[in-house]
């Protein structure tokens, strides 16, 4: 099992739908969570970040955290066509580095 | 100017060529990371160096190697190129103090005949 799973959709949704993202980990230890998005041809930018359980809002983007069941979500409310990219999870443990999933490609149409 | 820059943005090489991708950062981070990302593979980790005397093997470091010649920059090195190498090859640098946030630069697509 990869310490990360992340489906990589397509996923395609309506302007204005509310979008759910979602990965599992399996490491415990992990302690810190985070979303990154990429658009196209460029590299990842960090959108939300959080740590340990819990959620964090950030205008339309919610980031949500469960450690008991080893969960991570990005609620997109409102979606817009500039939400259009591809959205990677990523966790890691003090000391190591970043692990990321494989990325969710979104597309929301106009 | 980008805080992290990568040269070349597109390479074409043959088979067997040696190359030597570079990465430039004016964040004046500690940690800088080369990943390549394939579809459908996500991003995956090729070496890491947390400082300037220290360099890490990630997930995939087989037929590359890594050069940290100052705080500010890293270059990768393909020894011999193989068609599996072609890939989006990404920069990233952290800070060393704090959450694992990563700065990436634009990337370097990488193709091999």
């Amino acid at each position: 099992q990869k310490e990360v799973e992340q489906d990589p959709g397509p996923l395609s949704v309506p302007e204005g739908a509310i979008v759910s993202l979602n990965c599992t980990y399996s490491n415990s230890a992990f302690q810190y969570f985070m979303w990154y998005r990429q658009y196209s041809r460029k590299g990842p930018e960090l959108l939300m970040y959080t740590y340990s359980s819990g959620n964090k809002e950030d205008g339309r983007f919610t980031a949500q955290v469960d450690k008991s069941s080893k969960y991570i979500s990005l609620f997109i409310r409102d979606s817009q066509p500039s939400d259009s990219a591809t959205y990677l999870c990523a966790t890691y443990q003090a000391g190591t580095a970043l692990i990321f999933g494989k990325g969710t490609t979104l597309s929301v149409s106009s | 100017d980008a805080d992290v820059t990568q040269t070349p943005r597109n390479r074409i090489t043959k088979t067997g060529k040696r190359i030597m991708l570079e990465c430039s950062q004016t964040k004046g981070h500690d940690r800088m990371y080369w990943y390549r990302q394939d579809p459908g593979l996500g991003l995956r980790l090729i070496y890491y160096s947390f400082d300037v005397k220290d360099i890490n093997k990630g997930e995939i470091s087989d037929g590359y190697s890594v050069s940290r010649q100052a705080q500010a920059k890293f270059s990768l090195s393909l020894e011999s190129a193989i068609p599996n190498q072609t890939a989006l090859y990404f920069c990233a640098t952290s800070d060393a103090v704090g959450s694992e946030t990563q700065y990436f630069g634009p990337g370097t697509r990488l193709l091999v005949l």
